[in-house]
């Protein structure tokens, strides 16, 4: 069973750019997350979507967006890049309540 | 508010040794906890699940209500433990629409 897959794995943009992420969760899951990882604030959650819905979001300003397929797969796209949102950005999918949430190997983002 | 306190960022032990890495949270609902692991180069796993009371690797969690507790121990820690550890809060009962807090992490050296 194929896991979380995210591409690409590394992207260097320019400030003000915009920049969008895939994610292709774990077969059959529906549910897909997305956190963004750095040193100084650690794990947040920045969103969650479920069959083409989003159901939950963090606190990030309006610049971060994401939409699912109908196929489950993920993009979240981050428009007007700052050179603060230089992160780790990292995928979840969840096959059912109870279960854990399996991560991606994620997409390194490095704002210049 | 939810939120998951790692006090130790570093953590070392001698092969052999036992091991118990503290988490502690606070949450007014009802929580269901985890622990994450990193090792080196790899991807976010799920190691437990306080609902599951399974014992991975040799390692252990129990969830204390009273003292807001899910420590993970390992009676005697092998040097392939070293790695970044995090636990993990959501909200039980599946209603968490994929958010989970994270701890800050801790570092677990298992030195020879």
């Amino acid at each position: 069973k194929a896991g979380v897959t995210q591409t690409p794995r590394y992207l260097i943009k320019t400030r003000g750019q915009q920049v969008t992420l895939s994610c292709s969760p774990i077969s059959g899951h529906r549910s897909v997350s997305w956190y963004q990882q750095t040193p100084g604030q650690g794990l947040q959650f920045l969103f969650e979507y479920f069959s083409e819905t989003q159901r939950n979001k963090g606190n990030f300003p309006g610049r971060f967006s994401g939409r699912q397929f109908s196929n489950s797969r993920s993009e979240m796209n981050v428009s007007t890049l700052e050179l603060g949102d230089s992160a780790l950005y990292l995928c979840a999918s969840m096959g059912g309540t109870g279960h854990g949430y399996t991560f991606g190997s994620g997409t390194r983002l490095t704002v210049v | 508010a939810q939120r998951v306190t790692q006090p130790e960022k570093l953590l070392s032990v001698f092969k052999g040794a036992p091991v118990e890495l503290k988490c502690n949270y606070s949450y007014s609902g009802s929580p269901e906890l985890f622990w994450y692991v990193q090792y080196s180069r790899q991807r976010l796993q799920l190691l437990l699940r306080h609902i599951s009371r399974e014992s991975i690797k040799g390692f252990t969690a129990d969830l204390n209500k009273g003292e807001t507790s899910f420590h993970l121990k390992k009676p005697f820690a092998q040097e392939e433990d070293s790695a970044m550890y995090y636990c993990a809060l959501t909200r039980a009962g599946g209603t968490s629409y994929g958010k989970l807090t994270f701890g800050q992490g801790t570092i677990l050296t298992v030195h020879p």
